[in-house]
């Protein structure tokens, strides 16, 4: 399948900071890509649908102020968690479509950690 | 919207054994239903997905099965291997690639 590569796999800061987290496609052009949060031992659950070029799709009880995600080109999409607090601590995955007909490939998954 | 529910919550079998896990949906347009695997600290597999115009699809030990008019389908594991163990999910969408709802996932142990 294709290949979804995500970036930091862990990371961890300070509360009040702000985090990156990148989701690239590696060898194929992803319009559609998705924001996923999971607690430990809990399902995915999806935070937002970002499309090239355009605005993300935010679910209901998602900040899109604290949650920025930008997909500005065909195989990288981001997503920063602004001011982040100890609840923000969760791990983070991203996955990415070509579009209508294609499957959707999951990246690896990031887990941060604020203190 | 769309509500996948996933039975079992943990399943253990001994190696060698076969593995079922089931899903309902709510979504009558839900029209694609992959499963994943997850490992402990890794994103996601694909492990195999089926269409709603298809009842039945294998893949070596792996093969999933879907009633439509009932709203479900279920996941086989068959010849099961300690590194089978994992914990899995189905989901639903509406459009192949599309946003997919999870189930809550089935912690399967392949017992040696």
């Amino acid at each position: 399948g294709a290949v979804v590569s995500q970036h930091p796999s862990r990371v961890i800061c300070k509360s009040g900071t702000s985090v990156k987290i990148e989701c690239r496609s590696l060898d194929f052009q992803a319009t559609t890509m998705f924001w996923y949060r999971q607690f430990p031992k809990q399902s995915l659950m999806l935070m937002a649908t970002s499309n090239e070029g355009s605005k993300a799709t935010y679910e209901q009880g998602v900040e899109k102020d604290k949650f920025l995600i930008n997909h500005a080109s065909l195989t990288l999409s981001t997503l920063t968690v602004t001011s982040a607090h100890p609840e923000d601590s969760s791990f983070y995955i991203c996955s990415a479509s070509g579009g209508q007909g294609t499957e959707a490939f999951f990246g690896q998954g990031t887990r941060l950690t604020v203190v | 919207g769309e509500n996948v529910e996933q039975h079992p919550s943990t399943l253990s079998v001994q190696e060698g054994d076969s593995a079922v896990i089931k899903c309902t949906y709510s979504d009558s347009a839900s029209n694609y239903f992959p499963w994943y695997k997850q490992e402990l600290g890794k994103g996601p597999q694909l492990i195999i997905d089926i269409r709603s115009n298809v009842g039945e699809k294998k893949d070596q030990r792996i093969a999933v099965t879907l009633n439509k008019t009932a709203k479900h389908f279920s996941l086989h594991i068959t010849e099961t291997q300690p590194e089978d163990s994992a914990v899995y999910f189905c989901a639903a969408s509406t459009g192949y690639g599309q946003n997919f709802v999870f189930g809550p996932g089935t912690r399967l142990s392949v017992l040696p």
